[in-house]
């Protein structure tokens, strides 16, 4: 495994409620991404971060915020959730854009 | 932005090859082949990638065609574990990775 966890693993909250997912790294890895996935899709890119603090939007990002304040951690928002976010959550990590990624084990976030 | 062709599923008997083609006629020269593998829920796996070069790793093989607009991942020896959705992808940037649907990969005992 690539020392990636996600917190937490499964929620399910109601619409309109703020919603924070963590991906927490110990491979001291630049570049972290959050995607989503829902049935009959691949993953989507959400947001990515390439530093400490630099982070940029991806193809779905509406809706979403990141901050990355340490290396190891990665934070997405849902400020306000709508059912339409309901879906499976991954982080990822790589050293450098084109290598490889690691994928965490996904939290599962069921909007009501 | 290129993108990738992939078949939507494909069966292959355990122990036999399993070849997985993708197409991607509109690559561009700085465009990296990636795959991934996912498994019932969990999260994508990488398996190889490559450039220009034929590839091989304990995982798997790639196959490059000369002129690149297509690839095919060679599994040597199929197993039940191996039952997975295959995304072929190309990589030009860390914002630039499209999964698509992928193949569904169902390994036959």
């Amino acid at each position: 495994d690539a020392g990636i966890t996600q917190s937490p693993r499964h929620k399910v909250t109601e619409t309109g409620t703020p919603v924070t997912l963590r991906c927490h790294q110990t491979e001291n890895h630049r570049y972290m991404y959050w995607y989503r996935q829902d049935p009959g899709h691949g993953l989507r890119l959400i947001h990515y971060s390439y530093g400490v603090k630099d982070t940029d939007k991806g193809e779905v990002s509406d809706g979403y915020s990141v901050s990355r304040s340490k290396t190891e951690d990665f934070l997405l928002t849902l400020e306000s959730a709508t059912s339409s976010q309901t879906s499976v959550y991954f982080c990822a990590i790589n050293r450098e854009w084109d290598s490889e990624q690691f994928f965490g084990p996904g939290t599962r976030l069921t909007v009501l | 932005d290129a993108k990738t062709t992939q078949p939507t599923s494909m069966d292959c008997a355990e122990g036999r090859a399993a070849n997985l083609p993708c197409n991607h006629s509109t690559i561009s020269g700085n465009e990296y082949v990636y795959w991934y593998r996912q498994i019932h829920s969990q999260g994508p796996q990488y398996i190889i990638h490559g450039l220009k070069n034929n590839e091989t790793n304990e995982m798997a093989s790639l196959i490059i065609t000369e002129d690149r607009k297509s690839s095919t991942l060679i599994l040597p020896h199929a197993t039940l574990r191996d039952t997975a959705v295959y995304y072929c992808i190309l990589n030009k940037g860390a914002n630039n990775l499209f999964f698509g649907t992928g193949t569904r990969l169902t390994v036959i005992p």
